[in-house]
């Protein structure tokens, strides 16, 4: 059964808190998806990975950065956390190109006070 | 940012009743138009995708289907039940590794 974790439900912070959001997965895919999901907009990509060490801007990179040291792992990491990112955060990952399913993990909830 | 969009937002359904929904997308450059459904803390979970225009896919009572020349499909969810209840969300996939997804439409079944 494939399986993408993520490594937090629920997470509080304060605003310039330098906040990390982990992902892993356990199928070996090559890439790597954050998104971030807010009422009434669709899913909309932060930054993705398409191999270990490399990264591509999304459509909203503003405000973060991204770290893929191991194939299984990427991190999303909010230098300093803003109100404007309190939102719930969808990692994914899939083997190949738009043809191939995207399997997400369960989404943490962020939120900045 | 390409433009993928969904309609209704959403649409309240009487259990046993059918329904469907549209996601429309850009008719140029098209590789794939996914489907997931999206419960309520759960991950979304892919249902279908489709790559070729006149595609039909069905997967129990819900099928879809896709014109890629108007840009446009349809999902279909025949009988209703309470399970069904979720958010749906469709994903367009152009030239490159990226999904472009619609806002979603939010059926909710009542028993």
């Amino acid at each position: 059964d494939v399986k993408v974790t993520q490594s937090s439900r629920y997470l509080v912070k304060r605003t310039g808190e330098k906040v990390f959001l982990e992902c892993v997965q356990d199928m070996d895919h090559e890439n790597m998806f954050w998104y971030r999901q807010d009422p009434g907009l669709g899913l909309r990509l932060i930054y993705f990975s398409y191999d270990v060490k490399m990264k591509e801007k999304g459509d909203i990179p503003e405000g973060y950065s991204v770290s893929r040291e191991k194939k299984e792992r990427f991190s999303l990491i909010l230098e300093s956390a803003s109100t404007n990112q309190t939102s719930m955060y969808l990692c994914a990952s899939s083997s190949g190109g738009p043809t191939d399913t995207q399997y997400f993990g369960p989404g943490t909830r962020l939120t900045v006070l | 940012i390409l433009n993928v969009e969904q309609s209704p937002q959403s649409l309240h359904v009487q259990e046993g009743d059918s329904t469907n929904f549209t996601c429309s997308f850009p008719s140029s450059n098209f590789y794939a138009l996914h489907w997931y459904r999206w419960e309520t803390a759960k991950s979304p979970e892919a249902l279908f995708v489709m790559t070729l225009n006149g595609d039909e896919k069905k997967k129990g009572r819900i099928s879809a289907t896709l014109n890629t020349k108007e840009g446009y499909s349809y999902l279909y969810i025949k009988g209703s039940q309470p399970e069904d209840s979720a958010t749906y969300l469709c994903a367009f996939g152009s030239n490159d590794y990226k999904l472009s997804f619609g806002a979603g439409t939010t059926v909710t079944v009542r028993a």
